[in-house]
């Protein structure tokens, strides 16, 4: 079946402004994590959803960051005046965690924001 | 709290040769530990997972790792690397599973003709 899918998959933004940016799960996933990934670093953990529910958004950098999910399936996530260190690839996966704690996370391709 | 460290950002090997990636990790509590590929504009691949069951794992793409508790490691192996192998490596922790994984920084393999 398909994959998680992003977009959109690049976004350049001027400073200040507001961004969307938007993850398909695999179909019946009932989590969805999104992960922040600078230049040369490893992702780094942003917030959790199980269905609709926001489990941990302890990773979210600041309050200009808010992730939604409110059916339990598409999420967004939603960066209100970028900054330029907001900068890098946002990654989104989902897993099946009704199966059991050990499910594997499977990734999006990301989306590369760049803030000028 | 838990923490990943992988030794060497960049791993050059010989076609043929054997690929040797480092990881150590800590938790403060037995941890599930994996390793993941990342190809150019893609997001990651899971190559293979312990999840406290054998302690010699085997993945995809002719990968293993071996979790050593005494020595907090699970550093990933390949006995004979090819081209197709060149790509970013990235090992990760998570506590029970997978709520919250911890990443490493990466480790660059080149595939050297």
């Amino acid at each position: 079946g398909a994959g998680v899918s992003q977009s959109p998959r690049y976004k350049v933004a001027k400073r200040g402004q507001d961004v969307a940016l938007r993850c398909d799960p695999i179909s019946g996933h009932v989590s969805l994590f999104w992960y922040q990934q600078a230049l040369g670093q490893g992702p780094e953990f942003l917030t959790y959803f199980q269905n609709e529910a926001q489990l941990d958004k302890s990773g979210l950098p600041s309050d200009r960051f808010f992730a939604e999910r409110p059916e339990g399936s598409v999420s967004t996530l939603k960066i209100q005046r970028t900054q330029q260190e907001d900068s890098a690839v946002y990654l989104c996966a989902s897993s099946n965690r009704d199966r059991g704690f050990l499910e594997t996370q499977y990734f999006g391709p990301g989306t590369r924001l760049l803030v000028l | 709290a838990q923490s990943v460290t992988q030794l060497g950002s960049h791993v050059s090997v010989s076609e043929g040769a054997l690929v040797l990636l480092r990881c150590n990790y800590s938790s403060s509590v037995p941890p599930y530990l994996f390793w993941y590929v990342q190809y150019p504009n893609q997001g990651l691949q899971l190559l293979l997972k312990y999840t406290s069951a054998a302690t010699l794992v085997k993945g995809i793409n002719g990968f293993e790792a071996e979790f050593k508790k005494s020595e907090t490691s699970f550093h990933l192996t390949k006995p004979s690397a090819h081209m197709s192998d060149a790509a970013e490596y990235f090992c990760a922790v998570g506590p029970f599973g997978n709520e919250k994984l911890t990443f490493g920084t990466g480790t660059r393999l080149t595939i050297i003709p």
